[in-house]
Formats: C-alpha cells, sequence, structure tokens
C-alpha cells in the first residue's frame, strides 16, 4: 500500500494569517495520463468530510479560492491563504492513483 | 441534488456480520461516471478506505480486509450494500457511503458523501 505521511499533525493559526499542510508519498501519485491522483478532503466537526482539492491542484466547485493545491509526485502542499473561523476541522490528503486508496493521518487545524 | 444514505444495524455483535446499505437518490446508481464506495472512521481515528464497485459489478477491496468483505449492487433499487464478517471491537466505526465521480474517464474525486452511521461491535 501506499503510505501518505501529513505534516504538521496538529497546526494552530490565527484568524487572518496562511497556514500550510504537508503530504508526502511513499510512492510517486503521478499517474502515466499526467495527473497526479490526490486530493484534499476537509472534515468539519461533526460532519462528514468534503472536497477541496482533486488531481492534487483543481479546486473543487464551490471551494473558496483561498485554498490552493500544489505539487507533484511524491510531494503536495495545501495552502489556505488566510485561515478563517470556518476552516477548522481535519484536514486529509488521499491517493488514488493505485487501486487501493489510502488516506493520510489527518492534520487538525484550530483556531488560536 | 444527489444525496446517499446509509442505513442497518448499529450494534453487531462479535464474530457476526455487519451489514450496511447505502440508499442514492438524485442520480443513477447506474451511472457510468460514477464508482460507489464505503470508507469508515474508528472514533477519534482517521479515515480508512473499505471499498468500492461499479455498476456493473467490478470491486475493489482494500487489502487488509479483502477476505472479510463483499460489497453489491442492486440497480433496482438504486442501492449498494457492504458485508463485513467475523467483525471484532476493531471494526466498531462510523461507515460512510460515497460517490466517486468521474469526469471524461480522467478526473476522479469523491464528491458526495452519506452523513455516516456508526456501528458499534459489541456482546
Amino acid at each position: 500500500d501506499i503510505v501518505l505521511t501529513q505534516s504538521p499533525l496538529s497546526l494552530p493559526v490565527t484568524p487572518g494569517e496562511p497556514a500550510s499542510i504537508s503530504c508526502r508519498s511513499s510512492q510517486s501519485l503521478l499517474h502515466n495520463n499526467g495527473y497526479n491522483y490526490l486530493d484534499w478532503y476537509l472534515q468539519k466537526p461533526g460532519h462528514s468530510p468534503q472536497v477541496l482539492i482533486y488531481l492534487g491542484s483543481h479546486r473543487a466547485s464551490g471551494v473558496p479560492d483561498r485554498f490552493s493545491g500544489s505539487g507533484s509526485g511524491a510531494d503536495f502542499t495545501l495552502n489556505i491563504s488566510r485561515v478563517e473561523a470556518e476552516d477548522v476541522g481535519v484536514y486529509y490528503c488521499m491517493q488514488s492513483v493505485e487501486t487501493s486508496y489510502t488516506f493520510g493521518q489527518g492534520t487538525k487545524l484550530e483556531i488560536k | 441534488q444527489l444525496q446517499l444514505q446509509e442505513s442497518g444495524p448499529g450494534l453487531v455483535k462479535p464474530s457476526e456480520t455487519l451489514s450496511l446499505t447505502c440508499t442514492v437518490s438524485g442520480d443513477s446508481i447506474s451511472s457510468s461516471s460514477s464508482y460507489w464506495g464505503w470508507i469508515r472512521q474508528p472514533p477519534g481515528q482517521g479515515l480508512e478506505w473499505v471499498g468500492r464497485i461499479y455498476y456493473i459489478g467490478t470491486t475493489y477491496y482494500n487489502p487488509s480486509l479483502k477476505t472479510r468483505v463483499t460489497i453489491s449492487v442492486d440497480t433496482s433499487k438504486n442501492q449498494f450494500s457492504l458485508k463485513l464478517t467475523s467483525v471484532t471491537a476493531a471494526d466498531t466505526a462510523v461507515y460512510y457511503c460515497a460517490r466517486r465521480r468521474g469526469i471524461r474517464g480522467v478526473i476522479w474525486y469523491l464528491d458526495t458523501w452519506g452523513q455516516g452511521k456508526l456501528v458499534t461491535v459489541s456482546s
């Protein structure tokens, strides 16, 4: 199985400040079709996860433009340009380049 | 608007079989651009893929659960189901069903999740 390692696991952020979460993979997530099969999901407290970013850098419909994804191969980053109170929750990366999908451990973002 | 709803027993005894159903509304489960999956989350822990199914019955399972898991689809009822045999306390989790949406056959992501069903394994 592909192992995804997120860092940090806990992220206290002051509102209005930027935040960044890293997701590193044990193998390249670059498919031979040129796409990186790495998604980012946010699970707000008491809710089901929701997609933020797919294919490494594509923002899903309805996701605020303060969220952006970057990276390729085995190294990816989720950036939030200016954190808002509603962004609290646990962020997960997920790979689907192989038929057995896996998630990262999760990064808990909290407001200072 | 697409909605998914999990249903089934919330309490299962050890060594028995966990059975859940996901009812899909707002889209056809026979859509060629969708896979239907199960993801679970033990209390206070992270997410784990269980498996997924395509409407024609093609399945992919988490290797660590493969010997115990069966996912099936009932297109007449617009539902898909999960069975997990020989459960233990380690299988206690919130079980989510979700749609993996495909665009042009290469863009895939989980765009819709159910609200989740807590299943506790206990005697």
